[in-house]
């Protein structure tokens, strides 16, 4: 079946650091990924939508300028925490839309990037 | 606005119980709802999920239910088991594939022995 793996899955930094978190789909191609960003036993908050090629859509609230989005190619997108805060620690997940035989288009999630801010 | 409410926040079911998890959604647009479990510090996996032509998708021990005229949609678990104890998440999403997916806030479930 289809995987998306995410990398690091956990991260350490300092306040003021930059962290970049790759998101790659292995067996298909994604022309569409998603970031979530979910709090301790809280549901998923959608970020942006990251589009290949093309600028990503951030959900309202989100900064464009702290969380920088790149879909470069049809694998990989990548979110870059820059200079890190305390408050920027959580628990990152991508997602990527896998077609199925059905015609459904099934959402399927990295294993996630445990993002603490020192 | 939430676009997929979901209850219950928690929920504690004996071993062998049958655990219950409701959803509601506004939009009448949605035509996939999918469920979707997630164990501590793993993103979250597909479980079941079914479309609005249909008011019952079985696999294995896990059933949805779903209500159109309602708008309502929950997730049986029978025979529930320890290792079923996990967070799970009810979604709904329009087709295509730039479309988000909508998701309830989520029900962590304790099954005890």
């Amino acid at each position: 079946g289809a995987v998306v793996s995410q990398h690091p899955s956990w991260v350490i930094c300092k306040s003021g650091t930059s962290v970049k978190i790759e998101c790659r789909s292995l067996d298909f191609q994604a022309t569409t990924m998603f970031w979530y960003r979910q709090f301790p036993k809280q549901s998923l908050m959608l970020m942006a939508t990251s589009n290949e090629g093309s600028k990503a859509t951030y959900e309202q609230g989100v900064e464009k300028d702290k969380f920088l989005i790149n879909h470069a190619s049809l694998t990989l997108s990548t979110l870059t925490v820059t200079s890190a805060h305390p408050e920027d620690s959580s628990f990152y997940i991508c997602s990527a839309r896998v077609g199925t035989d059905s015609g459904a288009n099934v959402l399927t999630f990295g294993a996630g990037s445990r993002l603490t801010v020192l | 606005q939430q676009q997929v409410k979901q209850s219950p926040q928690s929920l504690i079911v004996q071993k062998g119980g049958i655990s219950i998890i409701n959803c509601a959604y506004e939009n009448t647009a949605f035509d996939y709802f999918p469920w979707y479990q997630q164990f501590p510090g793993k993103g979250p996996a597909l479980l079941i999920a079914i479309r609005p032509d249909v008011s019952e998708k079985k696999e294995g021990r896990f059933t949805i239910s779903f209500n159109k005229s309602a708008k309502q949609f929950s997730l049986h678990i029978m025979d529930s088991q320890p290792g079923d104890s996990a967070t799970y998440f009810c979604a709904a999403s329009r087709a295509g594939t730039g479309n988000q997916f909508y998701f309830g806030t989520g029900t962590s479930l304790t099954v005890i022995p």
